[in-house]
């Protein structure tokens, strides 16, 4: 079992270009998130998804849209990216809302 | 103000040391208390999970909450090289969201 994967791994935008990053889980987990995380400021919720069909906004939505595809897969999409989203994010799973989480490996986003 | 507040480090020991990891909260409705350790270049892992106050222990490790005091630990002993990661502290209410510290850095030197 592969767990939560994560791609791409790293990526480097120019300002204005837009971008998906892909999530998908074989856990068979109901809930996935979305988190940033920036030296000294933790882990930031950007969106999440309770269950399939639905999704909630999180502390940092602005510039970020996201796509729950199924249940397997919840894609976060940044439309017109910005030097202050350069931040490496984290796909997370639980089986229950807000219970234990497991974090894929991050994509590394560098915005020029 | 931070709901979760996380001793920031860096912190760095010699191996064999105990070392003592903390985090202090300000909502009281946080029921359930987590650990996570991060590697460099990885994604967080759950490393302990507890609900109650006092003590739960695994292996070399100890987690220890009082709720009258709103304040969590995480103890490591007889620390290992291994043991080097930044571990971040999560706390959530009945059904409310996860909130996390910002995590401690942990060098344990050879």
């Amino acid at each position: 079992n592969a767990g939560v994967t994560q791609t791409p791994k790293f990526q480097v935008l120019k300002t204005g270009q837009s971008m998906t990053l892909q999530c998908a889980q074989d856990m068979n987990h109901n809930s996935m998130y979305w988190y940033r995380q920036d030296p000294g400021m933790g882990l930031r919720l950007i969106y999440y998804s309770a269950s399939e069909g639905t999704t909630d906004k999180g502390e940092v939505p602005n510039g970020y849209n996201v796509s729950r595809l199924n249940k397997r897969e919840f894609s976060l999409r940044l439309e017109s990216a910005a030097p202050s989203q350069t931040s490496v994010y984290f796909c997370a799973t639980s089986e229950v809302e807000w219970d234990e989480q497991y974090f894929g490996p991050g994509t590394r986003l560098t915005v020029t | 103000q931070k709901e979760v507040e996380q001793d920031p480090g860096p912190l760095s020991v010699p191996e064999g040391a105990i070392v003592s990891l903390n985090c202090t909260y300000s909502n009281s409705a946080f029921q359930y208390f987590m650990w996570y350790r991060q590697y460099s270049r990885k994604g967080p892992e759950l490393l302990m999970y507890t609900y109650s106050s006092g003590n739960k222990e695994d292996g070399r490790f100890t987690a220890q909450v009082d709720k009258s005091s709103k304040y969590i630990s995480l103890f490591i002993r007889d620390s290992q090289p291994s043991d080097s990661a930044t571990y971040l502290c999560a706390m959530k209410t009945n059904a409310g969201k996860s909130t996390f510290g910002d995590g401690t850095t942990l060098t344990v030197k050879p």
